[in-house]
């Protein structure tokens, strides 16, 4: 079974430029997670899907962050203008339900942003 | 607020010795509690999980954590570690998908 996918794995990019991540999760999980893991931090939460709507996205900075998941399989994170402070690993995640307790979350290897 | 406390950044141990990873949680519910480990360059694997049943939980690669309500804590053990157990552990509460801010485990010949 593929796991979840991840382009591109490395972004290097100036501050206020734009940025998209795609992921791509395991076929049949209808949850897909957003998260941004800063260095010397754990995931943080950005934003939850299930299918093509959105659960929580209560820490998503929607000045500047958007993300879609327009056909319910795969799902884009967008950054529009990057500051200094986005600079993390953004990590993409998926459950087969969105419970997190009781259903698995698969996560990929990960976008690791660098923002100059 | 429910959160999860991880004590020590990193922790270095030689190979063969045990591996002691802290975690204390704050919940205003019972809590669920999940270990996740991070190897580089990879995203988070489900290590082992606490979901109010047995308190000592048996997970992958010989870890095992037990849940102790009245310490509030969730520790991670490893009685005889392995040079492929570095890497970095979060422990995590489910249900507000909260992570700790990770250990990094590191292990010497």
């Amino acid at each position: 079974e593929a796991g979840v996918a991840q382009s591109p794995r490395y972004k290097i990019i100036e501050k206020r430029q734009s940025v998209a991540f795609w992921c791509n999760p395991i076929s049949g999980h209808a949850t897909l997670y957003w998260y941004q893991q800063i260095l010397g931090q754990g995931p943080k939460l950005l934003i939850q899907f299930q299918n093509n709507g959105v659960v929580d996205d209560s820490q998503l900075p929607k000045d500047r962050f958007s993300a879609e998941r327009l056909k319910g399989v795969d799902s884009t994170l967008k950054i529009q203008p990057a500051k200094l402070e986005d600079s993390a690993v953004y990590l993409c995640a998926s459950s087969l339900a969105p419970d997190p307790t009781y259903n698995e979350q698969f996560f990929g290897p990960g976008t690791r942003l660098t923002v100059l | 607020a429910q959160s999860v406390t991880q004590l020590g950044s990193h922790v270095s141990v030689s190979e063969g010795a045990l591996v002691l990873l802290r975690c204390n949680y704050s919940s205003s519910v019972p809590p669920y509690l999940f270990w996740y480990v991070q190897y580089p360059n990879q995203g988070l694997q489900l290590l082992l999980k606490y979901t109010s049943a047995a308190t000592l939980v048996k997970g992958i690669n010989g870890f095992e954590a037990e849940f102790k309500k009245s310490e509030t804590s969730f520790h991670l053990t490893k009685p005889s570690a392995h040079m492929s157990d570095a890497a970095e552990y979060f422990c995590a509460l489910p249900q507000k998908l909260v992570f700790g801010t990770g250990t990094r485990l590191l292990v010497s010949p």
